[in-house]
């Protein structure tokens, strides 16, 4: 069975400092891996996924995420981040075959201050 | 929000009462999920459909039925065996995977037992 891990509840970033956001996974061969971003009240926004090829995944927003098979981690990061970063992130997994459901993790909660 | 509509945004349910929560895509997706969260715990699989007129149970079914009549429609119904509803329910749908093999979110229902 597939499962995700996000190690930190709350991470804490000045406005400007680099951020990084810690995933790490757990599934049969090779994954799909997901990043999604979540503001209050409101669904889930797709930011960037993993599914073969180029380690390094850029996304949406000046976000990007570095696979590393040996590690089996998916962190999220970004150079510089915003006070508008500030939200709840969640990663998730599915394996290659099918259209089977995402495997979410509990989430992190990213708070930028000014 | 990826073209899927949840209705109503906030719902209110009395002990005893069934309630339906709707679903609809206009994205022409064959799988739907439906997926619960509560603070904490991240987002829980409840059912999930990878065709018309079929469906699955997710890690969480009990108190929870649904059905897939439509492509287009994936209803859930949060019954009186449900003993713990208050939740935030959300709608993903995907395609046929592959490379296409992110989940769109609607924007959420909230659901509050009085």
């Amino acid at each position: 069975a597939q499962s995700v891990a996000q190690p930190e509840d709350q991470v804490n970033v000045a406005e400007g400092n680099p951020l990084t956001v810690k995933c790490t996974y757990s599934v049969s061969g090779n994954p799909y891996l997901f990043w999604y971003v979540q503001y209050p009240n409101r669904g889930l926004q797709f930011l960037l996924k993993y599914i073969t090829g180029d380690n390094l995944v850029k996304g949406s927003y000046g976000f990007e995420a570095e696979f590393n098979k040996s590690q089996t981690s998916f962190h999220l990061k970004k150079p510089s981040a915003l006070v508008s970063d500030s939200a709840l992130y969640f990663c998730a997994v599915r394996p290659p075959s099918g259209n089977t459901p995402l495997v979410f993790g509990k989430g992190t909660r990213l708070s930028v201050i000014a | 929000d990826g073209g899927i509509t949840q209705s109503p945004k906030y719902l209110f349910r009395k002990e005893g009462q069934n309630v339906t929560l709707s679903c609809e895509q206009n994205l022409n997706h064959d799988a739907m999920y439906w997926y619960r969260q509560d603070p904490g715990q991240g987002l829980r699989l409840i059912y999930y459909s990878q065709i018309v007129n079929d469906f699955q149970k997710g890690d969480i079914a009990e108190g929870y039925s649904v059905s897939r009549e439509k492509k287009e429609s994936f209803p859930l119904t949060v019954t009186s065996a449900q003993k713990n509803p208050t939740a935030f329910y959300l709608c993903a749908s995907s395609g046929k995977g592959g490379r296409n093999t992110e989940a769109f979110f609607g924007q959420g229902t909230r659901l509050t037992v009085v």
